[in-house]
Protein backbone atom coordinates (compact mmCIF):
# COMPACT_ATOMS: atom_id res chain seq x y z
CA UNK A 1 0.00 0.00 0.00
CA UNK A 2 1.30 3.91 -0.78
CA UNK A 3 0.44 5.42 2.44
CA UNK A 4 -2.97 7.39 1.05
CA UNK A 5 -6.23 6.24 1.54
CA UNK A 6 -9.49 6.92 0.06
CA UNK A 7 -13.24 6.68 1.24
CA UNK A 8 -15.48 6.09 0.03
CA UNK A 9 -14.35 3.36 -2.81
CA UNK A 10 -16.89 3.39 -4.84
CA UNK A 11 -20.23 6.02 -4.17
CA UNK A 12 -23.35 6.53 -6.25
CA UNK A 13 -24.92 10.00 -6.17
CA UNK A 14 -27.94 11.57 -7.43
CA UNK A 15 -27.74 15.11 -9.34
CA UNK A 16 -29.08 16.80 -5.99
CA UNK A 17 -27.67 14.69 -3.53
CA UNK A 18 -24.56 16.55 -1.56
CA UNK A 19 -21.54 13.70 -0.33
CA UNK A 20 -17.90 14.58 0.42
CA UNK A 21 -14.70 12.16 0.04
CA UNK A 22 -12.23 11.67 1.64
CA UNK A 23 -8.33 10.92 1.66
CA UNK A 24 -6.00 10.76 4.18
CA UNK A 25 -1.90 10.53 4.26
CA UNK A 26 0.41 8.66 6.69
CA UNK A 27 3.25 9.70 5.23
CA UNK A 28 4.25 12.60 6.89
CA UNK A 29 4.00 14.55 3.55
CA UNK A 30 2.85 18.08 3.30
CA UNK A 31 1.63 18.58 -0.47
CA UNK A 32 -2.00 17.21 -1.24
CA UNK A 33 -3.95 16.87 -4.52
CA UNK A 34 -6.88 15.68 -6.62
CA UNK A 35 -7.33 14.28 -9.31
CA UNK A 36 -10.10 13.20 -11.97
CA UNK A 37 -9.20 10.18 -13.84
CA UNK A 38 -11.86 9.64 -16.62
CA UNK A 39 -12.47 6.94 -19.60
CA UNK A 40 -12.40 9.74 -22.05
CA UNK A 41 -9.35 11.99 -20.56
CA UNK A 42 -5.62 11.53 -19.16
CA UNK A 43 -5.40 11.98 -15.46
CA UNK A 44 -6.26 15.64 -14.81
CA UNK A 45 -5.18 17.87 -11.90
CA UNK A 46 -7.75 19.39 -10.03
CA UNK A 47 -6.70 20.85 -6.76
CA UNK A 48 -3.22 21.56 -4.76
CA UNK A 49 -2.75 22.19 -1.25
CA UNK A 50 0.60 22.85 0.27
CA UNK A 51 1.12 23.46 3.74
CA UNK A 52 -2.99 23.49 4.24
CA UNK A 53 -2.79 26.27 1.74
CA UNK A 54 -4.44 25.85 -1.62
CA UNK A 55 -2.25 26.82 -4.44
CA UNK A 56 -3.53 25.18 -7.16
CA UNK A 57 -7.26 25.28 -8.42
CA UNK A 58 -7.31 24.18 -12.24
CA UNK A 59 -10.53 25.56 -13.88
CA UNK A 60 -12.72 22.92 -11.68
CA UNK A 61 -16.24 23.97 -11.50
CA UNK A 62 -17.80 25.04 -8.29
CA UNK A 63 -19.68 21.92 -7.54
CA UNK A 64 -16.35 20.36 -6.29
CA UNK A 65 -15.39 22.22 -3.41
CA UNK A 66 -12.06 20.60 -1.75
CA UNK A 67 -11.25 21.41 2.15
CA UNK A 68 -7.97 20.25 3.67
CA UNK A 69 -7.93 20.57 7.58
CA UNK A 70 -4.22 19.63 7.83
CA UNK A 71 -1.79 18.33 5.97
CA UNK A 72 -2.86 14.96 5.97
CA UNK A 73 -6.49 15.01 5.92
CA UNK A 74 -7.65 16.11 2.24
CA UNK A 75 -11.69 16.33 1.46
CA UNK A 76 -13.87 16.84 -1.47
CA UNK A 77 -17.30 18.49 -1.08
CA UNK A 78 -19.75 17.26 -3.81
CA UNK A 79 -23.38 18.68 -4.36
CA UNK A 80 -25.06 18.86 -7.67
CA UNK A 81 -23.10 17.10 -9.66
CA UNK A 82 -23.34 16.01 -13.59
CA UNK A 83 -23.53 12.45 -15.35
CA UNK A 84 -20.36 13.49 -16.79
CA UNK A 85 -18.58 13.86 -13.42
CA UNK A 86 -18.72 10.32 -13.19
CA UNK A 87 -14.82 8.69 -12.65
CA UNK A 88 -12.38 7.94 -10.58
CA UNK A 89 -11.17 10.57 -8.32
CA UNK A 90 -7.89 9.94 -6.97
CA UNK A 91 -5.85 11.92 -3.92
CA UNK A 92 -2.03 12.12 -3.93
CA UNK A 93 0.52 13.26 -1.80
CA UNK A 94 3.79 14.35 -1.85
CA UNK A 95 6.27 15.53 0.69
CA UNK A 96 6.99 18.97 -0.70
CA UNK A 97 5.54 20.63 -4.20
CA UNK A 98 8.01 19.42 -6.86
CA UNK A 99 8.20 15.65 -5.61
CA UNK A 100 6.96 12.37 -6.45
CA UNK A 101 3.52 12.10 -5.75
CA UNK A 102 2.01 8.82 -4.14
CA UNK A 103 -1.63 8.20 -5.05
CA UNK A 104 -4.64 6.29 -3.13
CA UNK A 105 -6.66 3.80 -4.55
CA UNK A 106 -9.22 6.28 -5.86
CA UNK A 107 -13.09 6.71 -5.23
CA UNK A 108 -15.34 5.37 -8.15
CA UNK A 109 -18.21 7.90 -8.88
CA UNK A 110 -21.28 7.11 -10.47
CA UNK A 111 -23.73 10.08 -10.86
CA UNK A 112 -26.77 9.03 -11.77
CA UNK B 1 -25.10 8.29 -27.49
CA UNK B 2 -22.47 5.97 -26.82
CA UNK B 3 -19.61 6.58 -24.68
CA UNK B 4 -16.22 6.26 -26.22
CA UNK B 5 -13.09 5.73 -23.94
CA UNK B 6 -9.68 6.82 -24.35
CA UNK B 7 -8.07 5.02 -26.80
CA UNK B 8 -4.66 3.53 -25.08
CA UNK B 9 -2.01 2.21 -27.54
CA UNK B 10 -1.34 -1.43 -26.56
CA UNK B 11 2.25 -3.15 -25.98
CA UNK B 12 2.15 -7.32 -26.18
CA UNK B 13 5.29 -8.67 -25.12
CA UNK B 14 6.34 -12.03 -24.04
CA UNK B 15 6.62 -13.45 -20.83
CA UNK B 16 11.01 -12.88 -19.83
CA UNK B 17 11.19 -10.40 -22.75
CA UNK B 18 12.20 -6.29 -22.06
CA UNK B 19 9.27 -4.26 -22.43
CA UNK B 20 10.15 -0.58 -23.78
CA UNK B 21 7.35 2.49 -23.34
CA UNK B 22 7.83 5.23 -24.98
CA UNK B 23 6.20 8.67 -24.27
CA UNK B 24 6.49 11.63 -26.12
CA UNK B 25 6.26 14.89 -24.04
CA UNK B 26 5.56 18.79 -24.67
CA UNK B 27 7.07 20.97 -23.15
CA UNK B 28 11.17 21.50 -23.36
CA UNK B 29 11.56 23.44 -20.22
CA UNK B 30 9.98 20.41 -18.59
CA UNK B 31 12.78 19.53 -15.95
CA UNK B 32 11.41 16.57 -14.05
CA UNK B 33 10.08 13.69 -15.50
CA UNK B 34 8.03 10.24 -13.47
CA UNK B 35 7.24 7.03 -14.69
CA UNK B 36 3.87 5.37 -12.97
CA UNK B 37 2.16 2.16 -13.27
CA UNK B 38 -1.73 2.05 -12.78
CA UNK B 39 -3.41 -1.93 -12.55
CA UNK B 40 -7.02 -2.44 -12.62
CA UNK B 41 -8.51 -0.84 -9.57
CA UNK B 42 -5.74 0.98 -7.99
CA UNK B 43 -4.46 4.09 -8.50
CA UNK B 44 -1.35 5.03 -10.64
CA UNK B 45 2.02 3.50 -8.60
CA UNK B 46 5.06 5.61 -8.49
CA UNK B 47 8.00 3.69 -10.61
CA UNK B 48 10.92 6.10 -10.96
CA UNK B 49 11.52 9.38 -11.67
CA UNK B 50 14.77 11.34 -13.82
CA UNK B 51 15.65 14.99 -14.08
CA UNK B 52 16.87 16.70 -16.93
CA UNK B 53 19.73 17.16 -16.07
CA UNK B 54 20.29 13.20 -16.56
CA UNK B 55 20.23 11.04 -19.57
CA UNK B 56 19.27 7.74 -17.59
CA UNK B 57 18.18 6.31 -14.31
CA UNK B 58 18.58 3.06 -13.72
CA UNK B 59 16.15 1.06 -11.07
CA UNK B 60 15.26 -2.40 -9.90
CA UNK B 61 14.47 -3.75 -13.40
CA UNK B 62 13.37 -0.66 -14.92
CA UNK B 63 15.58 2.07 -16.79
CA UNK B 64 14.30 5.35 -17.41
CA UNK B 65 16.09 7.13 -20.63
CA UNK B 66 15.67 10.92 -21.66
CA UNK B 67 16.06 12.59 -24.67
CA UNK B 68 15.79 16.28 -24.46
CA UNK B 69 16.67 16.90 -27.86
CA UNK B 70 13.62 15.05 -29.40
CA UNK B 71 11.65 15.14 -26.01
CA UNK B 72 11.11 11.51 -25.92
CA UNK B 73 11.46 9.55 -22.17
CA UNK B 74 11.08 6.13 -22.69
CA UNK B 75 10.99 3.09 -19.77
CA UNK B 76 12.77 0.05 -20.23
CA UNK B 77 11.35 -2.90 -18.20
CA UNK B 78 13.76 -6.24 -17.95
CA UNK B 79 12.49 -9.92 -18.00
CA UNK B 80 8.76 -8.98 -18.03
CA UNK B 81 6.51 -10.65 -15.81
CA UNK B 82 2.79 -11.05 -15.88
CA UNK B 83 2.37 -8.88 -12.90
CA UNK B 84 3.95 -6.04 -14.90
CA UNK B 85 0.34 -6.32 -16.67
CA UNK B 86 -0.82 -2.74 -16.07
CA UNK B 87 -1.06 0.95 -17.70
CA UNK B 88 1.74 2.85 -17.44
CA UNK B 89 1.86 6.67 -17.88
CA UNK B 90 5.03 9.20 -17.81
CA UNK B 91 4.54 12.23 -16.64
CA UNK B 92 6.32 15.63 -16.83
CA UNK B 93 6.72 18.85 -14.68
CA UNK B 94 6.74 22.06 -17.27
CA UNK B 95 7.49 24.30 -14.88
CA UNK B 96 5.19 26.94 -15.89
CA UNK B 97 4.59 30.09 -13.50
CA UNK B 98 6.76 28.69 -11.00
CA UNK B 99 3.81 26.27 -10.02
CA UNK B 100 4.20 22.65 -9.72
CA UNK B 101 1.31 21.06 -11.89
CA UNK B 102 2.37 16.98 -13.05
CA UNK B 103 1.11 16.84 -16.83
CA UNK B 104 0.15 13.35 -17.58
CA UNK B 105 0.28 10.80 -20.71
CA UNK B 106 -2.68 9.07 -21.91
CA UNK B 107 -1.09 6.11 -20.68
CA UNK B 108 0.17 2.64 -22.25
CA UNK B 109 -1.04 -0.48 -22.02
CA UNK B 110 1.13 -3.07 -21.35
CA UNK B 111 0.32 -6.71 -21.80
CA UNK B 112 2.06 -9.65 -20.61
CA UNK B 113 1.87 -13.01 -22.86
CA UNK B 114 2.15 -15.93 -20.36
Amino acid sequence: ETGVTQTPRHLVMGMTNKKSLKCEQHLGHNAMYWYKQSAKKPLELMFVYNFKEQTENNSVPSRFSPECPNSSHLFLHLHTLQPEDSALYLCASSLYVGNEQYFGPGTRLTVT
Amino acid sequence: GESVGLHLPTLSVQEGDNSIINCAYSNSASDYFIWYKQESGKGPQFIIDIRSNMDKRQGQRVTVLLNKTVKHLSLQIAATQPGDSAVYFCAENPRMDSSYKLIFGSGTRLLVRP
